[in-house]
């Protein structure tokens, strides 16, 4: 089966640098992406990667290795926002696919 | 655009009805799927379809039904509910990416069934 590795919670101070990882066992992996959920909120795409290496937008990077079957969101000058669930979620099936984890609980404090 | 609705936001059923789960687009995205999200746990995927006509079954299918029949629309029928479908429902939306269609994917607001 598909499974994805998380830490359940992760704790920073506000203006602080924060990396949320993900291991994951897939079986047809096409690639890794980012989701983010406030409490009683919906998902929101933050990032995709597909290939190796490191992608950046604004505040937020994810990373990739294939090799390794890992990969990390990077979440900097974290703000009291960004207090939320944050989602890896492996695209397989044909790239139809996504299996998520079972998510990390980003607490921010001043 | 008003993205992907889902209606309605809040069900509660009695053990062995049935009822339909409602989600639209308006982004003429070929690619929907439902997903349940059950607490404290990541969404598990019960059903998808990559246009009009043609869906699949995902993690967790077992209880539920799915028809796509137009682009827009793509509804989640309960058979005949039972306590463990009580959770959260999100329907999904995305365009074509460069590999498949699953990868940035777009939620609606859910909707939360209380089956008693």
């Amino acid at each position: 089966g598909q499974s994805l590795e998380q830490p359940s919670e992760v704790t920073a101070v506000e203006g602080a640098i924060v990396q949320i990882n993900c291991t994951y066992q897939t079986s047809g992996f096409y690639g890794l992406s980012w989701y983010q959920q406030h409490d009683g909120g919906a998902p929101t795409f933050l990032s995709y990667n597909a290939l190796d290496g490191l992608e950046e937008t604004g505040r937020f990077s994810s990373f990739l290795s294939r090799s390794d079957s890992y990969g990390y969101l990077l979440l900097q000058e974290l703000q009291m926002k960004d207090s939320a669930s944050y989602f890896c979620a492996a695209l397989t099936g044909g790239g139809n696919k996504l299996t998520f984890g079972t998510g990390t609980q980003l607490k921010v404090e001043l | 655009n008003a993205g992907v609705t889902q209606t309605p936001k809040f069900q509660v059923l009695k053990t062995g009805q049935s009822m339909t789960l409602q989600c639209a687009q308006d982004m003429n995205h070929e690619y929907m799927s439902w997903y349940r999200q059950d607490p404290g746990m990541g969404l598990r995927l019960i059903h998808y379809s990559v246009g009009a006509g043609i869906t699949d079954q995902g993690e967790v299918p077992n209880g539920y039904n799915v028809s796509r029949s137009t682009t827009e629309d793509f509804p989640l029928r309960l058979l005949s509910a039972a306590p463990s479908q009580t959770s959260v429902y999100f329907c999904a939306s995305s365009g074509r990416g460069v590999t498949g269609q699953g990868n940035e994917q777009y939620f609606g607001p859910g909707t939360r069934l209380t089956v008693t």
